[in-house]
């Protein structure tokens, strides 16, 4: 069964260092979403893509957040500088269209010290 | 008023027991629907999704009402392994599906 992959797992880094978080949606999803999840709350959708173009990043951090999805399929969420927070889980997922339903990868805890 | 809103719960219930969670959300123009289930330190995995006609999958039902703008989880003869949080998700209609998810609901079955 097709997954959607994300690394690492697991990243702690200190505060005013820079991360990045990698994601390959399932083949032939044409759309991918990152989302951030504090304990004990939904999922929050950072950005949209839909092929290579982002839809929405209205919820987005411009200041320290960047999200790219070049040859619309693998994408790349960075966060430079790192703050505390931002710990939290941060969860990839994809679909075939935005009115399908998401599948989700892993997730990559980060933890900022 | 929040997009999308569920109770957060917990319900705690004991096996064998029947449970049925509601979700609110305030966009008339929502289009589709589902249901997720996530496990703690897990990412969320599809459940289900909700269709204008309601739906059933073994224990669990799912259904729409449009007329008051929420939809609902019924759960059946709860077992232990259905403790989870269940998300609600609503997608709103545009040039592209605008992604809402609910906080969650927290189930525990107790035995």
């Amino acid at each position: 069964e097709a997954e959607v992959a994300q690394s690492p797992r697991y990243k702690i880094t200190e505060k005013s260092q820079a991360v990045a978080f990698w994601c390959d949606p399932i083949s032939g999803h044409a759309t991918l979403y990152w989302y951030r999840q504090i304990l004990g709350q939904g999922p929050e959708l950072l950005v949209q893509f839909q092929d290579e173009s982002v839809v929405d990043d209205s919820q987005l951090p411009k200041d320290r957040f960047s999200a790219e999805r070049l040859k619309g399929v693998d994408s790349t969420l960075k966060i430079q500088p790192a703050e505390l927070g931002d710990s939290a889980m941060y969860l990839c997922a994809s679909s075939r269209g935005s009115y399908n339903e998401q599948f989700f990868g892993p997730g990559t805890r980060l933890t900022v010290l | 008023r929040k997009e999308v809103e569920q109770d957060p719960g917990p319900f705690n219930v004991p096996e064998g027991a029947t449970v049925a969670f509601n979700c609110t959300y305030s966009n008339s123009a929502s289009q589709s629907f589902f249901w997720y289930r996530q496990d703690c330190r897990k990412e969320p995995k599809l459940l289900m999704s909700v269709y204008s006609s309601g739906n059933e999958d073994g224990r669990f039902t799912a259904q729409l009402n449009r007329a008051s703008q929420y939809i609902s989880l019924l759960i059946r003869d709860s077992k232990l392994s259905d403790s989870a949080t269940y998300l609600c998700v609503v997608n709103v209609a545009g040039g592209y599906q605008k992604v809402t998810f609910g906080t969650g609901t927290k189930l525990q079955v107790i035995p």
